[in-house]
C-alpha cells in the first residue's frame, strides 16, 4: 500500500501524559500536513511542512504541541501534558509541490486520541 | 478563501443520482472549487475540483454555474458506499496549505 499511513490508529492516555503520533506520507510527496478533527466537525488545520521545514502553524497548535519532520520523510506530532480537550482524531495528509502547482492532499486514516 | 454554504444533510436512494449543492457567492476569479468526502472513521478523500468549466472523473461530476457563485457535485449512481460527509472547499489552485473543511453535507444513501 503506497498511501499515507499513521500510527498508532488508536491511543488512550491519561491526562497529563505525553503522546507521540507518527505519519508516513506518500514517498515522493514533499508537503505534509497535520489536521485535528473533533466529533461532528470538519478537520481543522494544525501545521504543515515542506520537506523538513515547518512553514505554517495554526493558532490551534498550542505550546504543548510540537511537530517534526527531521529528514523530510515521516513526521511526528507530540502532545505534552495531554488534556481532555485534546481528545480528537489527528489526521495527516501529504501532497506534491511542483512548478505547475500544488496537487491535491491525500489523507491517512488518522490517529484517534482519547484522554481520560 | 471564500466561504461556502452546504446543507447539513441529504438522503438519496441507492442507484439514483445524488446532487449535492454548494453556495460560494464570494468566490474570486482565481479560486477553484474542490470537493472531498469523508467516510466514517476514515480520512478525507479527494473527489474532484474545477474552476469554471464542468468537470467529470470516474467518481463524480462537478457542475459550476456560469457566475461561479454555486456548484453541484453529482454522484450519478449512488451506492451505499457513497454514504459519507461531503465537503465543498473554495481555494486558490496554488495556495498550498490548509484546506478549510467546514462542516460539510452528510449524505445518507438508503437501500
Amino acid at each position: 500500500d503506497t498511501g499515507v499511513s499513521q500510527n498508532p490508529r488508536h491511543k488512550i492516555t491519561k491526562r497529563g501524559q505525553n503522546v507521540t503520533f507518527r505519519c508516513d506520507p506518500i514517498s515522493e510527496h514533499n508537503r505534509l500536513y497535520w489536521y485535528r478533527q473533533t466529533l461532528g466537525q470538519g478537520p481543522e488545520f494544525l501545521t504543515y511542512f515542506q520537506n523538513e521545514a515547518q512553514l505554517e502553524k495554526s493558532r490551534l497548535l498550542s505550546d504543548r504541541f510540537s511537530a517534526e519532520r527531521p529528514k523530510g520523510s515521516f513526521s511526528t506530532l507530540e502532545i505534552q501534558r495531554t488534556e481532555q480537550g485534546d481528545s480528537a482524531m489527528y489526521l495527516c495528509a501529504s501532497s506534491l509541490l511542483e512548478n505547475r502547482g500544488i496537487y491535491e492532499q491525500y489523507f491517512g486514516p488518522g490517529t484517534r486520541l482519547t484522554v481520560t | 478563501d471564500a466561504k461556502t454554504t452546504q446543507p447539513t444533510s441529504m438522503d438519496c436512494a441507492e442507484g439514483r443520482a445524488a446532487n449535492l449543492p454548494c453556495n460560494h457567492s464570494t468566490i474570486s476569479g482565481n479560486e477553484y472549487v474542490y470537493w472531498y468526502r469523508q467516510i466514517h472513521s476514515q480520512g478525507p478523500q479527494y473527489i474532484i475540483h474545477g474552476l469554471k468549466n464542468n468537470e467529470t472523473n470516474e467518481m463524480a461530476s462537478l457542475i459550476i454555474t456560469e457566475d461561479r457563485k454555486s456548484s453541484t457535485l453529482i454522484l450519478p449512481h449512488a451506492t451505499l458506499r457513497d454514504t459519507a460527509v461531503y465537503y465543498c472547499i473554495v481555494r486558490p489552485r496554488n495556495s498550498g496549505y490548509a484546506l478549510n473543511f467546514g462542516k460539510g453535507t452528510s449524505l445518507l444513501v438508503t437501500p
